[in-house]
């Protein structure tokens, strides 16, 4: 079955700088890899999706990469804020098929 | 306007007792969905229908049914609860078009303990 690793550890990082996140995923290659946002009590929400054959997308301060040789995307907030910190689950599904996995999310603290 | 809203949002129950969360979407998805997250934070997908058509069901208790009346709406009855039932529900819902990739927009989750 698939398989997504996020480091589950928390990622603090100082306000301004550039937080990475990453995604792994083991078995089949995704046709797409999603990243959300969930705030405590609260349900995800979608941020970015990124197809298999796209290297790069970007939203704002947001940039995702996936690297199917790796079998590995990067999520990227640049100068980032505080307002940011939050867990960010990394998704992914198969081609053809409805399902979307979910890993486990890491939580990312901006320091002011 | 709330796009997915499920009710209610927190629940406090007995073991042995049978409870119900309702959802409803006002976005005009095709496809609905059920996912738990347990205390490690994991989501994990229960069950999806698409066009009140049962089409994912994950290996999930009997003791848990869901049901649509109709596409905008997603009910989770849940039987006889046991203490490992407790976790927050999501309800959430897609578009139909699996090509452009199946984004998903949660409500804001049920929090459910059974004691």
């Amino acid at each position: 079955s698939q398989k997504i690793e996020q480091n589950s550890e928390a990622l603090n990082i100082q306000e301004g700088k550039t937080a990475t996140l990453t995604c792994n995923y083991t078995n089949y290659s995704p046709a797409y890899l999603q990243w959300y946002r969930q705030d405590p009590g609260r349900g995800p929400v979608f941020l970015l999706l990124i197809r298999e054959n796209e290297k790069e997308k970007r939203k704002e301060r947001l940039k995702v990469t996936f690297d199917t040789t790796l079998k590995q995307s990067l999520f990227h907030i640049t100068a980032s804020q505080p307002a940011d910190s939050a867990t960010y689950l990394c998704a992914l599904s198969l081609r053809g098929y409805q399902k979307v996995t979910f890993g486990i999310g890491t939580k990312l603290q901006v320091i002011p | 306007d709330t796009a997915v809203s499920q009710t209610p949002k927190y629940l406090v129950t007995q073991m042995g007792n049978d409870k119900s969360i309702k959802c409803e979407q006002n976005l005009g998805h095709d496809t609905m969905y059920w996912y738990k997250q347990d205390s490690k934070k994991f989501l994990k997908i229960m069950f999806s229908y698409n066009n009140k058509e049962l089409i994912i069901n994950e290996t999930v208790p009997n003791r848990f049914s869901p049901k649509s009346p109709d596409k905008a709406h997603l009910n989770l009855h849940i039987n006889s609860l046991e203490l490992g039932d407790s976790a927050v529900y999501f309800c959430a819902s897609s578009p139909r078009q699996a090509t452009s990739g199946n984004t998903i927009y949660f409500g804001e989750g049920s929090w459910l303990t059974v004691v």
